[in-house]
């Protein structure tokens, strides 16, 4: 998992809650990537972002804000507008550039009950 | 518009024989292809890529994967199974003419039996 760091490991919601999912990573790297993994599904991409203060959609955006304050941070979160949000979710970063490797960080479990 | 396809949802290997895990792939421009490993409640763990270069990628654990531009697959190998290989891989792809993002496969469970 390197030095991505997710926090909580296991969330609860109740519908119609926000809740916020914390990411870290401590190895300099421009770009970080919100994943939602679902069973048989693989990963989709929710949030990227190649730079502080700018982030793109990805396929499944609907529901989920970010921000990128900083280099080193990259909370999700996780609206009420989000119909079925209990999945795994997965941060992930990279240098920046085309040919780079994403590293993954140990995700976060969220159930909403 | 890129695309990864994974077919077989499972592999069954017994211990120390080789193994396969297969991925085709669709992308704009030139390919650069990735392959990961999870273990259940885990992030994903990366194993090999191919960038340019020779087609035989050696990556982690004894894992290799060949590219071949003309079937666009990138498949992954090991000569001898563990059964500590037992996981969940993923293939994933970037083209050279798309954004930054990986397009992944939907995953394939290899079962490596004693």
């Amino acid at each position: 998992d390197g030095g991505i760091t997710q926090s909580p490991k296991y969330l609860f919601r109740k519908e119609g809650q926000n809740v916020t999912l914390s990411c870290e990573q401590n190895l300099n790297h421009d770009a970080m990537y919100w994943y939602r993994q679902d069973p048989g599904q693989g990963l989709r991409l929710i949030y990227y972002s190649q730079i502080v203060n700018d982030f793109q959609k990805g396929d499944i955006a609907e529901g989920y804000s970010v921000s990128r304050e900083k280099k080193e941070s990259f909370p999700l979160t996780v609206t009420s507008a989000q119909k079925n949000p209990t999945a795994f979710y997965l941060c992930a970063s990279s240098i920046g550039r085309h040919t780079d490797t994403q590293y993954f960080g140990p995700g976060t479990r969220l159930t909403v009950l | 518009a890129q695309s990864v396809a994974q077919p077989e949802d499972q592999v069954n290997v017994a211990e120390g024989n080789p193994l396969t895990v297969k991925c085709t792939y669709s992308v704009s421009g030139n390919p650069y292809l990735f392959w990961y490993v999870q273990y259940p409640n885990r992030g994903l763990q990366f194993l090999l890529k191919y960038i340019t270069g020779d087609n035989l990628v050696k990556g982690s654990y004894g894992f290799e994967a060949e590219f071949n531009k003309s079937q666009t697959s990138f498949h992954l190998k090991k000569p001898s199974a563990l059964v500590s290989d037992s996981a969940l891989y993923f293939c994933a792809v970037r083209g050279s003419n798309s954004g930054y993002a990986l397009n992944f496969g939907k995953g394939t469970s290899l079962l490596v039996t004693p």
